[in-house]
């Protein structure tokens, strides 16, 4: 089945270091997303990537969808004590299915 | 609070026993997803309903699960004769637009099977 393999797995960082992580597939999707998860909570969304080559920013983050359709990376500048947390890639493939693919996390952890 | 809630926010039982979620989506919005998120793992989708029509079933959804919409509005998703490694997450959420992957989860039902 698709999978998404995300990298690194975990990321320890001085507060205000920049960080930079992606998420790659064996298959293409039609739309990218990347969404934070807090301990005890769902995820959430941050940003939503709908076209090949599209680079979107949210404030301190900035995302990109692969040229490929195969990847995406995301990128925080300035890392702040509430950027902590585990951040998930994930994918939607065929147009009209339903189901998100995501990645197994990365667990971002920031020293102040 | 608006957002997507969950009941109970944590299960114990023991094995063999049922069990069952009830989730309650954002009021406007006509799409409902169940997602099962283990330790250390993204979440894996389970089913997707748009309204009361359950429209897609992951192969993870064994006979022992089934999920209902009944009204199109909340969503409760049962376990039968649960096993050890049901244990896991639970993950509701939804959605108003379609295609977009942009969901808004609950905060989740935690399951512990003994």
């Amino acid at each position: 089945g698709q999978q998404l393999n995300q990298s690194p797995q975990s990321m320890f960082i001085q507060e205000g270091e920049d960080v930079s992580m992606n998420c790659t597939s064996s298959s293409i999707f039609n739309t990218w997303l990347w969404y934070k998860q807090d301990p005890g909570e769902g995820p959430v969304l941050l940003i939503a990537l709908y076209k090949a080559g599209e680079l979107t920013s949210n404030g301190r983050l900035t995302a990109q969808f692969g040229i490929t359709r195969k990847d995406s990376f995301l990128n925080i500048s300035a890392s702040i004590p509430s950027d902590v947390g585990i951040y998930f890639c994930a994918g939607q493939g065929i147009q009209g299915a339903q189901k998100l693919v995501f990645g197994q996390g990365t667990r971002l952890t920031i020293n102040p | 609070d608006t957002g997507v809630s969950q009941d109970p926010r944590h299960k114990i039982t023991k094995r063999g026993q049922n069990v069952t979620f009830r989730c309650d989506p954002i009021s406007e919005h006509n799409r409902l997803y169940w997602y099962r998120q283990t330790l250390g793992q993204g979440p894996e989708f389970l089913t997707y309903f748009q309204n009361e029509a359950q429209l897609e079933k992951s192969r993870l959804l064994s006979d022992r699960f089934s999920a209902e919409r009944p009204k199109g509005s909340f969503s409760t998703l049962e376990i039968q004769r649960t096993e050890q490694g049901d244990s896991a997450m639970y993950l509701c959420a939804s959605s108003l637009r379609s295609n977009t992957g942009e969901l808004f989860f609950g905060e989740g039902s935690r399951l512990t099977v003994l």
